[in-house]
């Protein structure tokens, strides 16, 4: 079955540690989402990914960092620098970014205390 | 920047219909989309209006008038499954991200009860 693997489900970690957020598709899409939500919130886009190689900054980049070395894996670090860190993080992926379609992950929810 | 509003939460009975609404400040605009997400879950998409008009899917339309930045999500004979939340999203070029960047609304909580 094609889809999207996001791991793991539940994250904890202690403040000032960089913590880094797995995604991987099968679904041969060539572009690739992080959003994060928070409570009551909608869906804020971090970074997006084209192409291999290639990764773009979204609306609330700053203390997150991507890579996207293989076509199906776009790995999310949240770094120390990031103020507010603890959220639902969701990992999408679409045929390209012309798509209006994007398929999501099921999620990682992060806590840092 | 875009803008997005809709309501943030609506409760309405099993068997019956639903509208959720809503409107959108962008330019460049290309086309609203509706995903639903359930608690704790990932959102999964709808539907997706391009044009102005009525698109209909089994029992969920969707619902689009450019010139008024106005869409709808009808939801009909109404099931206690369809309890989840609701996104609009426009599809447009004006972002810094490039174009076709989706940008959501805050989510409108549908209780469906007995």
């Amino acid at each position: 079955d094609g889809g999207i693997t996001q791991s793991p489900k539940y994250l904890f970690r202690k403040e000032g540690q960089n913590v880094t957020l797995s995604c991987e598709q099968n679904l041969n899409h060539d572009a690739m989402y992080w959003y994060r939500q928070d409570p009551g919130q909608g869906l804020r886009l971090i970074y997006y990914s084209q192409i291999v190689n290639d990764f773009q900054k979204g609306d609330i980049a700053e203390g997150y960092s991507v890579s996207r070395e293989k076509k199906e894996s776009f790995p999310l670090t949240v770094t120390s620098a990031q103020k507010n860190p603890t959220a639902f993080y969701l990992c999408a992926s679409s045929k390209g970014m012309d798509s209006y379609e994007q398929y999501f992950g099921p999620g990682t929810r992060l806590t840092v205390t | 920047g875009q803008s997005l509003e809709q309501p943030s939460e609506v409760t309405a009975v099993e068997g019956a219909i639903v509208q959720i609404n809503c409107t959108y400040q962008t330019s460049g605009f290309y086309g609203l989309s509706w995903y639903q997400q359930h608690d704790g879950g990932a959102p999964t998409f709808l539907s997706y209006n391009a044009l102005d008009g009525l698109e209909e899917t089994g029992r969920f339309s969707s619902f689009l008038s450019r010139s008024d930045s106005y869409g709808y999500l009808l939801l009909q004979e109404l099931q206690m499954k369809d309890s989840a939340s609701y996104f609009c999203a426009v599809r447009d070029s004006d972002s810094g991200a490039g174009s076709y960047q989706l940008t959501f609304g805050k989510g409108t909580k549908l209780s469906v009860i007995p």
